[in-house]
């Protein structure tokens, strides 16, 4: 099992442009999840998934959007980056109960 | 207010033993205590949980009070590879900012 795999593992964006982090697992969980993690600070949960065509609001929520087609795939989109979205952000997915399996993340600069 | 409450650093010397303190004052009956740690940049590696007896894995033992409103993770031979954020998360979703553990030779 590859876990969480997540693409790309950098990226720099101008402001106001769009693109989309992947995230993926092949463990057949039903929740996925997605956070973001500013220099220095916690994770705080953005969006997560019960299961395909399932998505809830977290946290931080604005700027940001996602889908849910199947049970591997749960992409998040920036639709209009800003400067406030630099972060790194971190995929994640468990069954729906015990411990979440965390992806190796994504660095994110919007410059 | 359905967070925790952790120290921001703690030191430990190498060989000893390492307690990290997490306070969950609100923690509902049927809610799981969780602890994962974050090593550098990584992404976060879950540790042990519990609900109300104390647990113990290859890594590390979970001291949970009779009331529930506070646990204790115990690194009981720290390394200096166990330098790391640790954090008691709620509800598995709000994670704070954890607590640096410096484990110093």
């Amino acid at each position: 099992n590859a876990g969480v795999t997540q693409t790309p593992k950098f990226r720099i964006l101008k402001i106001g442009q769009s693109m989309t982090l992947q995230c993926t697992q092949d463990m057949n969980h039903n929740y996925m999840y997605w956070y973001r993690q500013d220099p220095g600070m916690g994770l705080k949960l953005i969006y997560y998934s019960v299961g395909a065509g399932i998505t809830d609001k977290g946290e931080v929520p604005n700027g940001y959007n996602v889908s849910r087609s199947t049970t591997e795939d749960f992409p998040l989109r920036l639709e209009l980056a800003a400067p406030s979205q630099t972060s790194v952000y971190f995929c994640a997915s468990n069954p729906g109960a015990y411990e979440q399996y965390f992806g190796p993340g994504t660095r994110l600069t919007v410059t | 207010d359905a967070k925790t409450t952790q120290p921001p650093s703690m030191d430990c010397a190498e060989g000893r033993a390492a307690n990290l303190p997490c306070n969950h004052s609100t923690i509902s009956g049927n809610e799981y205590v969780y602890w994962y740690r974050q090593i550098h940049s990584q992404g976060p590696q879950y540790i042990i949980h519990g609900l109300k007896n104390n647990e113990t894995n290859e890594m590390a033992s979970l001291i949970i009070t009779e009331d529930r409103k506070s646990s204790t993770l115990i690194l009981p031979h720290a390394t200096l590879r166990d330098t790391a954020v640790y954090y008691c998360p709620r509800n598995k979703f709000y994670f704070g900012s954890g607590t640096k553990l410096n484990v110093k030779p």
